[in-house]
């Protein structure tokens, strides 16, 4: 059973526009909710994350917003550029079990110049 | 600084061989974490060491696969017979303690023919 559901598959937007990634989880012991971007041949790197005391957080061009009640976070890319086409992750841990990531299936993003 | 590492980055090995895939986590960390990635899917927990005592090993799909960490520093996941279903990319991941930034390394790609 997937822990955290990712949407969508993929996504393609025009230089300068808002991408939007979306994801859910059930387990309301989640504690922290980090986003992972990963390039083609490497490893996934650490882009931004939240814990649920906060509704928000904001770094540059992308900002998390978490929704606690809905069980629901997302990431939002601001002025995406050519250079943000990767596949994101969202992710989520939680202490009991000594901070393992259940991942979510990933979004393509495609920004076009 | 230096990042997390592994090695060997391609492996190919005929099914039913044994083989071995390092990690060097980054200096003083003292979490490390195995991930299974499949092609277009996000990475899937295997096992989690602290220093040198591995603490969860759930994430295991079978006797086959064993990993180690006994000077608390370098690990190595061991997968024996190799099949099919064991091509995927193998990703290691450390973090100063658990629950944690996690700082993944490229990861090896297993393909058994």
């Amino acid at each position: 059973q997937q822990q955290v559901k990712q949407s969508p598959q993929s996504l393609i937007v025009q230089k300068g526009g808002i991408s939007i990634i979306n994801c859910a989880y059930e387990n309301t012991a989640f504690d922290y909710f980090p986003w992972y971007q990963q390039f083609p041949g490497k490893g996934p790197a650490l882009l931004i994350a939240i814990r649920p005391d906060v509704s928000e957080k904001k770094e540059g061009r992308f900002t998390i917003s978490f929704n606690k009640s809905a069980k629901q976070f997302s990431l939002h890319i601001m002025d995406s550029q050519p250079g943000d086409s990767a596949t994101y992750f969202c992710a989520a841990s939680r202490g009991s079990t000594l901070g393992r990531l259940y991942f979510g299936r990933g979004t393509q993003l495609t920004v076009w110049p | 600084g230096a990042g997390v590492s592994q090695s060997p980055r391609y492996k190919v090995a005929k099914r039913g061989q044994d083989v071995a895939l390092r990690c060097d986590p980054i200096s003083g960390h003292v979490s490390l974490f195995w991930y299974q990635q499949a092609l277009g899917q996000g990475p899937e927990f295997l096992t989690y060491f602290q220093n040198e005592a591995q603490l969860d090993k759930s994430g295991l799909p079978s006797d086959r696969f064993f990993a180690e960490r006994p000077e608390g520093s370098v690990s190595t996941l061991k997968i024996q017979r190799t099949q099919q279903e064991d091509s995927a990319v193998y990703l290691c991941a450390s973090s100063l303690v658990s629950h944690n930034e996690q700082f993944f390394g490229p990861g090896t790609r297993l393909t058994v023919l």
